[in-house]
């Protein structure tokens, strides 16, 4: 079976200070890939998606990136966080060639300060 | 592009009540609608779909419905219960597309 994995869980940083998240994929080849954010109390935005290694759509300007070195790998960075980028970080993925169903990873709640 | 509208923001009902949350999305080619339920502090989880072939779909106390005409579906829970408390999402797929597009959520509080 398919399983997804993001570390850290809990993350603090200091304002301008460099990030790194990952996101791993175990089950499955050549999945879509999918970074969002939650603020809190708030919905699900949507920064970047991948359908294959070093194919990276940009949904939203800002001072992230993203990358997929490996075919099951996603990571989301920063080389200054601001105060605006605490929030949810959610990895997701979906075979979409075979189904359309989208499963979220455990998350990385990140606070910057 | 793809835009999905939820309501309500939020919803209150007693134990036993029933529940209704409705999606309306504007890009008739969508063809998956996926609702996922969200408990405080952890990860979105999908609970049911539908499929644009498909009216209506049912698994126990949860069901959603398909109105392709209307461009709308809807979320039913039956006979809540307090741990059906949570964040409700809809999101809709166009054709084609590789991505969700989500609604904005529904807080559904159950008092027993």
């Amino acid at each position: 079976s398919q399983t997804i994995h993001q570390w850290p869980a809990t993350l603090v940083q200091p304002v301008g200070s460099p990030l790194s998240l990952e996101c791993t994929v175990e089950g499955t080849s050549n999945p879509n890939l999918y970074w969002y954010r939650q603020a809190a109390g708030r919905g699900l935005q949507l920064l970047f998606y991948s359908v294959g290694i070093g194919q990276i759509s940009s949904e939203v300007p800002q001072n992230l990136s993203a990358s997929r070195p490996q075919d099951r790998q996603f990571i989301l960075s920063s080389k200054k966080l601001l105060l605006s980028d605490s929030g949810f970080y959610l990895c997701a993925w979906s075979p979409l060639r075979d189904s359309d169903e989208q499963f979220f990873g455990p998350g990385t709640r990140l606070t910057v300060l | 592009g793809e835009n999905v509208e939820q309501h309500p923001s939020t919803l209150s009902v007693q134990e036993g009540d029933s529940a209704v949350i409705k999606c309306t999305y504007s890009d008739s080619a969508s063809n998956y609608f996926p609702w996922y339920k969200q408990e405080l502090g952890k990860r979105p989880q999908l609970i049911i779909d539908i499929r644009s072939n498909v009216g209506e779909k049912k698994d126990q106390r949860i069901a959603v419905t398909l109105n392709k005409t209307a461009k709308h579906f809807s979320l039913h829970i039956t006979e809540t219960q307090p741990e059906d408390s949570a964040v409700y999402f809809c999101a809709a797929l166009p054709r084609g597309a590789d991505k969700l597009i989500f609604g904005t959520g529904t807080r559904l509080q159950v008092f027993p």
